[in-house]
């Protein structure tokens, strides 16, 4: 089994334009999640899905959509990136809303 | 207040010796609390999970959980150089889809 699985694992994007951050999990899990990690700051929920067909939004929302495509992924797109998005982004998957969260590799995106 | 408050450190340790890493949490109606291990440039790691007051052990790692005092912790015996990362502290509540992380401790293990 790969796990969490996150392409690309590096970016870089000039100030917006726009770029998809994939995201697949083979756990037959149900609930993935979307974060972010700036020094200092710990990790920071963007959305999160828990379960298919349902998404939410978590601490820090603005700026990004996400898609839950079915139950292996789910994708994270930034329509108009912005330097304050420079940052690495961690997919997360889990069994539920309960239970461990288990992340992909990451992606390290910079936006100039 | 933070939610979920741990010290940044770093916190040295001399190999072999225990090392005691601490987080406090605001949310009385915390239920599921949770410790991963983040090597500089990696992604966070699954150490353990405790739902239930006391200890638990696995391996070289014990967590405890206090709900009435509001901390969990994690203390690694026997500790290595190779144990040298951030630990992350996270508590899910019991009304939230989500896991609420602290900012980590930095711990570092010298021979």
């Amino acid at each position: 089994n790969a796990g969490v699985t996150q392409t690309p694992k590096f970016q870089v994007l000039k100030t917006g334009q726009s770029m998809t951050l994939q995201c697949a999990q083979d756990m037959n899990h149900n609930s993935m999640y979307w974060y972010r990690q700036d020094p200092g700051m710990g990790l920071r929920l963007i959305y999160y899905s828990a379960s298919e067909g349902t998404t939410d939004k978590g601490e820090v929302p603005n700026g990004y959509n996400v898609s839950r495509l079915n139950k292996r992924e789910f994708s994270l797109r930034l329509e108009s990136a912005a330097p304050s998005q420079t940052s690495v982004y961690f997919c997360a998957s889990s069994q539920g809303p309960s239970y461990e969260q288990y992340f992909g590799p990451g992606t390290r995106l910079t936006v100039t | 207040q933070k939610e979920v408050e741990q010290n940044s450190g770093p916190l040295s340790v001399p190999e072999g010796a225990i090392a005691s890493l601490n987080c406090t949490y605001s949310d009385r109606g915390s239920q599921s609390f949770f410790w991963y291990r983040q090597y500089s440039g990696k992604s966070p790691e699954l150490i353990m999970f405790i739902y239930s007051n006391g200890d638990k052990e696995d391996g070289r790692f014990t967590a405890q959980l206090n709900k009435a005092s509001q901390y969990v912790s994690l203390l690694i015996r026997d500790s290595q150089p190779s144990d040298s990362a951030t630990y992350l502290c996270a508590v899910k509540t019991y009304n939230t889809d989500k896991l609420i992380f602290g900012t980590g401790t930095r711990l570092q293990v010298f021979p």
